[in-house]
C-alpha cells in the first residue's frame, strides 16, 4: 500500500522557534509539494520539488524554506515562526506524468502560539 | 493557466437525499479532471477521475462526476449519501502533455444530517 507519511499530526510551537515538519513517501516518486490548509481558502502551494535537491516556489513561500536531500524526503522549515502560520500543512508526492494523482500525507496541524 | 471554481462552500443535505457537489473550470489547453475527498482530521485521497473517453466516471462508493467539456464543468453528484459522506470535497484540474502540477477548487464540505 503506497504512503506519504508526516512527522508530526499535531504540533504546537512558540512565536519565534524554528519548525521542521517532515514528510517521507514509499512510492519513489520524483515530485513533492507542500501545501497549507485555511478554512475557506482551500489548498494553496508552499513549495514544490521536482527532483533531489531542486525546489520551486509555490504561491505563498514567504516565511518558509525547503529541503529535499533525498528522493523520499522532502522537508518544510519555518526559520522563525509566527501566529499567521498556524494552519494545517498536506505534504503530497506524483509520479511524473499530468495524468496522475496526487498521494497526501495525513497533515499536521501546527499552532504557534 | 488554470483555475477552478467550487460554487458552494458548505452543501447541507439529510441521509439518503440526492447531492450535486458544483466544480467549473477554465483552461487555454486540455485537462485531465480529479476530485478529491478529505474525511475530518485525515490527508486528501483521491475520489475519481477523468483523463479521457466515457465522460462519466463512477468511485466505489457510488459517486459519480460527468466532464462537459462545452460547460466546462465537472461536477460531483450521488443520488443518496450516507453520513460518513460528511466530508471536504476538492476538484482538481491538471494540463494534459505539461505541468503536473494540480489546480485546486477552495472546497466544498458535505455535511449530512440524519
Amino acid at each position: 500500500d503506497v504512503k506519504v507519511t508526516q512527522s508530526s499530526r499535531y504540533l504546537v510551537k512558540r512565536t519565534g522557534e524554528k519548525v521542521f515538519l517532515e514528510c517521507v513517501q514509499d512510492m519513489d516518486h520524483e515530485n513533492m509539494f507542500w501545501y497549507r490548509q485555511d478554512p475557506g481558502l482551500g489548498l494553496r502551494l508552499i513549495y514544490f520539488s521536482y527532483d533531489v535537491k531542486m525546489k520551486e516556489k509555490g504561491d505563498i513561500p514567504e516565511g518558509y524554506s525547503v529541503s529535499r536531500e533525498k528522493k523520499e524526503r522532502f522537508s518544510l522549515i519555518l526559520e522563525s515562526a509566527s501566529t499567521n502560520q498556524t494552519s494545517m500543512y498536506l505534504c503530497a508526492s506524483i509520479a511524473s506524468g499530468s495524468y496522475n494523482e496526487q498521494f497526501f500525507g495525513p497533515g499536521t496541524r501546527l499552532t504557534v502560539l | 493557466a488554470q483555475s477552478v471554481t467550487q460554487l458552494d462552500s458548505q452543501v447541507p443535505v439529510f441521509e439518503e437525499a440526492p447531492v450535486e457537489l458544483r466544480c467549473n473550470y477554465s483552461s487555454s489547453v486540455s485537462v485531465y479532471l480529479f476530485w478529491y475527498v478529505q474525511y475530518p482530521n485525515q490527508g486528501l485521497q483521491l475520489l475519481l477521475k477523468y483523463l479521457s473517453g466515457s465522460t462519466l466516471v463512477e468511485s466505489i462508493n457510488g459517486f459519480e462526476a460527468e466532464f462537459n467539456k462545452s460547460q466546462t464543468s465537472f461536477h460531483l453528484r450521488k443520488p443518496s449519501v450516507h453520513i460518513s459522506d460528511t466530508a471536504e470535497y476538492f476538484c482538481a484540474v491538471n494540463p494534459s502533455g505539461g505541468s503536473y502540477i494540480p489546480t485546486f477548487g477552495r472546497g466544498t464540505s458535505l455535511i449530512v444530517h440524519p
